[in-house]
């Protein structure tokens, strides 16, 4: 079993709404990701977890702020996006954050912000 | 910084026949590692493939197979008896072989067309 779950799968919000993606995985993985992409595009990372504390945040504006309450939970909460923010936003994990530990995705939640 | 190239934004194959996509990439390291992801229209980045570089020996999935040449950074996929599931988005990505190897450093993508 190699599931990254990802809700919702599609979310609309304006521009002043508060909305939070999550996902969820039950594969024992220590490291989570969260990855932007745009259309046409290939993944940008955002932010990566190792054992349930942020090790990487690749210079994302604070409108975006990760959460990780526990190992198998990974939560990406919006505030004052931008419409430039639309994009699918995609989590996935490994089991260790090493480079020999392969990342698994999730299937994306698609946001449009407006 | 390290880089990736895919030099062929979109490739067509009859299904059955046999297409290589493109990878170039470049790094001053040693020790990283090279992987193939399918995105399907389901948007799920799936892994094909995975190339540790200390190996010379060519990895092989099923109809999958790469060309690694470390000398020259590249690093093709090969799809053999190409079927009209294998349509989507492919990515070649990077990753450092160190304790910094957080990242994965993606291509740009080459969309695959499969013809019935």
């Amino acid at each position: 079993d190699t599931e990254v779950t990802q809700t919702p799968k599609h979310l609309v919000m304006g521009m002043t709404n508060k909305k939070s993606l999550k996902c969820e995985q039950h594969m024992g993985h220590r490291a989570m990701y969260w990855y932007k992409q745009k259309a046409k595009k290939p993944p940008e990372l955002m932010f990566v977890y190792s054992y349930e504390k942020l090790s990487i945040n690749e210079s994302v504006p604070s409108r975006f702020s990760p959460e990780c309450p526990n190992s198998s939970l990974l939560n990406l909460h919006l505030h004052a996006l931008q419409p430039e923010d639309s994009a699918l936003y995609l989590c996935a994990s490994s089991q260790a954050p090493g480079p020999r530990n392969t990342i698994y995705f999730g299937e994306g939640s698609w946001l449009t912000v407006v | 910084a390290q880089t990736v190239t895919q030099s062929q934004p979109e490739m067509s194959v009859q299904e059955a026949e046999t297409v290589t996509l493109s990878c170039t990439y470049d790094t001053s390291e040693s020790d990283y590692y090279l992987f193939w992801y399918k995105q399907p229209p389901s948007r799920q980045m799936i892994l094909v493939i995975r190339q540790e570089a200390y190996k010379q020996q060519n990895a092989t999935e099923n109809r999958f197979s790469v060309n690694f040449q470390k000398a020259a950074k590249s690093f093709s996929l090969k799809i053999s008896d190409s079927q009209l599931g294998d349509a989507a988005m492919y990515f070649c990505a990077y990753r450092r072989g160190n304790n910094a190897g957080n990242m994965l450093t993606f291509g740009g993508g080459t969309r695959l067309m499969v013809k019935p």
